[in-house]
């Protein structure tokens, strides 16, 4: 069983930069996962932030940024909003329409 | 403007049935595979099932396979899950989410709608 895994939570000063990742419990995460971000408040749908590892959605700021570090995925935050407090999920693909979440990021900004 | 609207929630028994549709509008649906994404109360987003363009292909994750069983009718845009065997650990907001198979993400996503597993 695949399972994806994330930061429980983090915490960033307004202004700063975070980065969130997003791994594997066995292996790597490589572009060929096709990995995506998601940012989520409470009581609403899911916002797509970033696909294709990199690729920001429309009107997303460009303060949110995607990349693989190492062998991981990760989102990076440059200059954190207090509008950014939220939950992160980072999503995997794995072919045959599969998609795995991860358990998700509780980020705090203050 | 792309639109996915659910429709079907509810409070049921254990053991009971239930059976959500999503409404799409605003894009081409026979385009496009389809996915339920579920969210228990205070917990993360779980896949549950994905459905081909031209409903060939399915999949589901573990825990509802057997139970759960995703379908699409393209004339009338509409994605449907029936639900059977309801277990109190189904209890969650379902989502019907629209797939980008060009890069491979959910790219638009509906409102949710409410399923709760409870005697």
């Amino acid at each position: 069983q695949t399972v994806v895994t994330q930061e429980p939570s983090f915490s960033v000063s307004p202004g700063g930069t975070v980065t969130l990742t997003c791994g594997l419990s066995s292996g790597s995460v490589s572009t060929t996962s096709y990995p995506s971000w998601y940012q989520q408040t409470p009581g609403q749908p899911p916002r797509t932030l970033i696909y294709s590892t990199n690729t920001r959605s429309s009107g997303v700021p460009d303060r949110f940024s995607g990349s693989i570090l190492g062998n991981k995925a990760a989102l990076t935050i440059t200059g954190a909003q207090p509008d950014d407090e939220s939950d992160y999920y980072c999503v995997l693909y794995m072919g045959s329409g599969i998609v795995v979440f991860g358990g998700g990021t509780k980020l705090t900004v203050l | 403007e792309v639109q996915l609207v659910e429709s079907g929630g509810g409070l049921v028994q254990p053991g009971g049935s239930l059976r959500l549709s999503c409404a799409a509008s605003g894009f081409t649906f026979s385009n496009y595979w389809i996915n339920w994404v579920r969210q228990a109360p205070g917990k993360g987003l779980e896949w549950v099932a994905s459905i081909k363009q031209d409903g060939t292909e399915k999949s589901y994750v573990d825990s509802v396979k057997g139970r759960f069983t995703i379908s699409r009718d393209n004339a009338k845009n509409s994605l449907y899950l029936q639900m059977n065997s309801l277990r109190v650990e189904d209890t969650a907001v379902y989502y019907c989410a629209r797939f980008m198979y060009t890069s491979n993400y959910l790219d638009y996503w509906g409102q949710g709608t409410l399923v709760t597993v409870s005697s």
